[in-house]
C-alpha cells in the first residue's frame, strides 16, 4: 500500500529561521512527487512536480528536492505570508490517484 | 479563469437528514476528484471520474455515499442519510491529462 509520512506535524519559525519539511514515503514505483499548500480554509495550491531522484523545484523562498525514498521542502528566511499547512503526495506509477500525507503546519511569527 | 467552484461552502444539517454537495470543475478538465478532510485521517480520496466515468470509488466510506457527474461541468456528492462522523471538509479537484489537480474551496459540513 502506497504510503506518505509528513515531519513534523507542526512547526514554527521565526521570521528569517530557514528549516526543511520531510515527506517520506513508499510507493510502488514513483511516477511523481507532489507539493501542495493550504491556507485556512481553503483547499490546497499546486506548489512543485518532482519526478526523479536528485531533481529540485524552486519557487521563491521554497525549495523541493526528491530522493528515492523522501521529500524535502526547504524554506529560507521564511516570512509570516508563509504560514500555511504543507501537503505532499505521491502518484504510484500507472495513472493512479494521488495518496496525500497529513500535511506540516508551518507558523512563521514575526 | 473562475477555477473548481463548489456549493454550499458550509452547511450544517441533522443526523438522518439528505446532503447535495456539488462542483463545477474547470472548464475543459477531464478528470474530477471527490476528497474528505479531517483532522484524524487527513485529506482522503473518496472517488474520481475521468470523461465523466466513474473510475473508483474505493474511497466512498459506505453505501450512504454516492456520486454523479451527469456532464462535464457538473458533478455531485450525495450522503443519504447523513451522520455526525460525517463532518468533515470535502473538496472537489480537476485536472486534465495530468496528476497535478486544482481544488475547488471546500464544503464544510456539520452534521449535529
Amino acid at each position: 500500500e502506497d504510503q506518505v509520512t509528513q515531519s513534523p506535524e507542526a512547526l514554527r519559525l521565526q521570521e528569517g529561521e530557514s528549516s526543511s519539511l520531510n515527506c517520506s514515503y513508499t510507493v510502488s514505483g514513483l511516477r511523481g512527487l507532489f507539493w501542495y499548500r493550504q491556507d485556512p480554509g481553503k483547499g490546497p495550491e499546486f506548489l512543485f512536480t518532482l519526478y526523479s531522484a536528485g531533481e529540485e523545484k524552486e519557487k521563491e523562498r521554497l525549495k523541493a528536492t526528491l530522493t528515492k525514498k523522501e521529500s524535502f521542502l526547504h524554506i529560507t528566511a521564511p516570512k509570516p505570508e508563509d504560514s500555511a499547512t504543507y501537503l505532499c503526495a505521491v502518484q504510484a506509477s500507472g495513472n493512479t490517484p494521488l495518496v496525500f500525507g497529513k500535511g506540516t503546519r508551518l507558523s512563521v511569527i514575526a | 479563469d473562475a477555477g473548481v467552484i463548489q456549493s454550499p461552502r458550509h452547511e450544517v444539517t441533522e443526523m438522518g437528514q439528505e446532503v447535495t454537495l456539488r462542483c463545477k470543475p474547470i472548464s475543459g478538465h477531464n478528470s474530477l476528484f471527490w476528497y474528505r478532510q479531517t483532522m484524524m485521517r487527513g485529506l482522503e480520496l473518496l472517488i474520481y471520474f475521468n470523461n465523466n466515468v466513474p473510475i473508483d470509488d474505493s474511497g466512498m466510506p459506505e453505501d450512504r455515499f454516492s456520486a454523479k457527474m451527469p456532464n462535464a461541468s457538473f458533478s455531485t456528492l450525495k450522503i443519504q442519510p447523513s451522520e455526525p462522523r460525517d463532518s468533515a471538509v470535502y473538496f472537489c479537484a480537476s485536472s486534465l491529462d495530468s496528476p497535478e489537480q486544482f481544488f475547488g474551496p471546500g464544503t464544510r459540513l456539520t452534521v449535529l
